[in-house]
């Protein structure tokens, strides 16, 4: 499994965009990049994933770096709902896919 | 609510005590997920089951025993736990199938405390 590194923790205002960086300089060349964040007393929830290029959803923007060892989670209005731990995980694309939770970062929003 | 259900939601057990966890998905999917996040660690996944058989076992003791009966229903016997057991049990389902993306659903959790 791949190593990621994240901040342990972030803050933005609220209404503000906000730029979740994840290194993960051992991804292999087939490994997704999933995010998943985790909001106070719940179970995660999916946010978005992408091989190569920017991914848009409703949700978030996922910019990933040319040469993969990187990529950046990108709120682009921040709301107080926002607040939650975020997670990138390398992986593959796979049935059942097994994935690997690291620490995260913990993103508070300021009102 | 994600589809997902979990009871109970928190549960206190002695060390010598049996008890069982459910998870229930109302989502058809056909695959589903035991985790376990500690105080301070990640989480952790436990076990895997696709298709009602099981995929993977990351190394759990025995004292954690799965069971699958059917697609939308999973269960976590536990029995003679450890005060370090304590944690938030999580389960979660996704679609087992290559064409497509399956991102995971995951329920509220149980909050167990073992004394």
């Amino acid at each position: 499994d791949a190593k990621t590194t994240q901040p342990n923790s972030m803050e933005s205002n609220e209404e503000e965009p906000v730029h979740l960086p994840c290194n993960h300089s051992t991804i292999s060349g087939t490994d997704y990049i999933h995010w998943y964040r985790q909001l106070p007393s719940q179970g995660p929830e999916y946010v978005i994933h992408g091989l190569t290029s920017n991914v848009n959803n409703r949700m978030a923007s996922l910019a990933i770096a040319e040469d993969r060892k990187s990529s950046t989670l990108i709120l682009h209005r921040a709301t107080l709902r926002d607040a939650a731990v975020y997670y990138c995980i390398p992986s593959l694309i796979q049935g059942a896919q097994k994935l690997v939770f690291g620490q995260g970062t913990r993103l508070t929003i300021n009102p | 609510e994600t589809g997902v259900t979990q009871t109970p939601r928190h549960l206190v057990m002695g060390m010598t005590n049996k008890k069982s966890l459910k998870c229930e998905q109302h989502l058809g999917h056909n695959a589903m997920y035991w985790y376990k996040q500690s105080a301070k660690k990640p989480l952790e996944l436990m076990f895997v089951y696709s298709l009602e058989e099981r995929v993977e076992n990351n190394s759990v003791p025995s004292r954690f025993s799965p069971e699958c009966p059917n697609s939308s229903h999973l269960f976590l016997h536990l029995h003679t736990l450890q005060p370090e057991d304590s944690a938030l049990y999580l389960c979660a389902s996704s679609q087992d199938g290559a064409s497509s993306y399956n991102e995971q659903f995951f329920g509220p959790g149980t909050r167990l405390t073992v004394l």
